[in-house]
């Protein structure tokens, strides 16, 4: 089992719809969760991260967490052909491993207009 | 933009070679993680660098090595490259003791071809 999942893509949306990214992780001690928006030739964008279970709102952008369920998810609302790019979900584990996150594969996302 | 530079921006070299890829952590950061992205998959951690000393390491040869400077800025090498070893190298600032300690920051990234 990889520590860090995603959903598998590349996944494909129409314009102004809500596209929801998903990943799973294997470390129940995991503290801190992070998305990171990536696009082609360049280097990862932190988009979010998120603590604590629940919802975190950031404009179009949602993250939920379960701890529970070892889950986290990014939802992006009103999607923009602009948003078209690889979502890399991380996640750092617990302790003083302050450095080191671990990555998902990424998911490939495509917003046609 | 984050404020961490890296250079070379990109770079080729032959099997056998070495190579020192460089970084500049955000300003306020004291902390530089880098990490090695192949091709269509996620970054993996190689190591961190804390008040100049290796502050965990990934699953990573020793010919993987790094420095950090007093002003934490950080370089990577890699001794006996191999073809395997061409990839995107990132470096990672964030600042451990800070508002939002974990929360790092990417540069721009090495890509570095090994023929």
């Amino acid at each position: 089992q990889k520590e860090v999942e995603q959903n598998s893509g590349p996944l494909s949306v129409p314009e102004g719809a809500i596209a929801s990214l998903n990943c799973t992780y294997s470390d129940r001690g995991s503290q801190s969760f992070f998305w990171y928006r990536q696009y082609s030739g360049k280097s990862p964008e932190l988009i979010m991260f998120i603590y604590s279970n629940g919802d975190k709102e950031d404009g179009r952008f949602t993250a939920q967490l379960n701890k529970a369920s070892q889950y986290v998810s990014l939802l992006i609302r009103d999607s923009q052909p602009s948003d078209s790019a690889t979502y890399l979900c991380a996640v750092r584990a617990g302790g003083t491993s302050y450095g080191k996150l671990t990555f998902g594969q990424g998911t490939i996302l495509t917003v046609h207009p | 933009e984050t404020g961490v530079t890296q250079s070379p921006t990109h770079l080729i070299k032959t099997r056998g070679q070495q190579v020192t890829l460089r970084c500049s952590s955000q300003s306020g950061h004291n902390t530089v993680s880098w990490y090695q992205q192949a091709l269509g998959q996620g970054p993996q951690f190689i190591f961190q660098y804390y008040r100049e000393e290796e502050n965990g390491r990934g699953n990573f040869p020793p010919r993987f090595s790094g420095l950090q400077f007093p002003n934490y800025s950080s370089e990577l090498n890699v001794n006996a490259l191999e073809l395997d070893d061409s990839a995107l190298y990132l470096c990672a600032s964030n600042q451990i003791g800070g508002p939002s300690t974990d929360t790092q920051y990417f540069g721009p990234g090495t890509r570095l071809t090994v023929l």
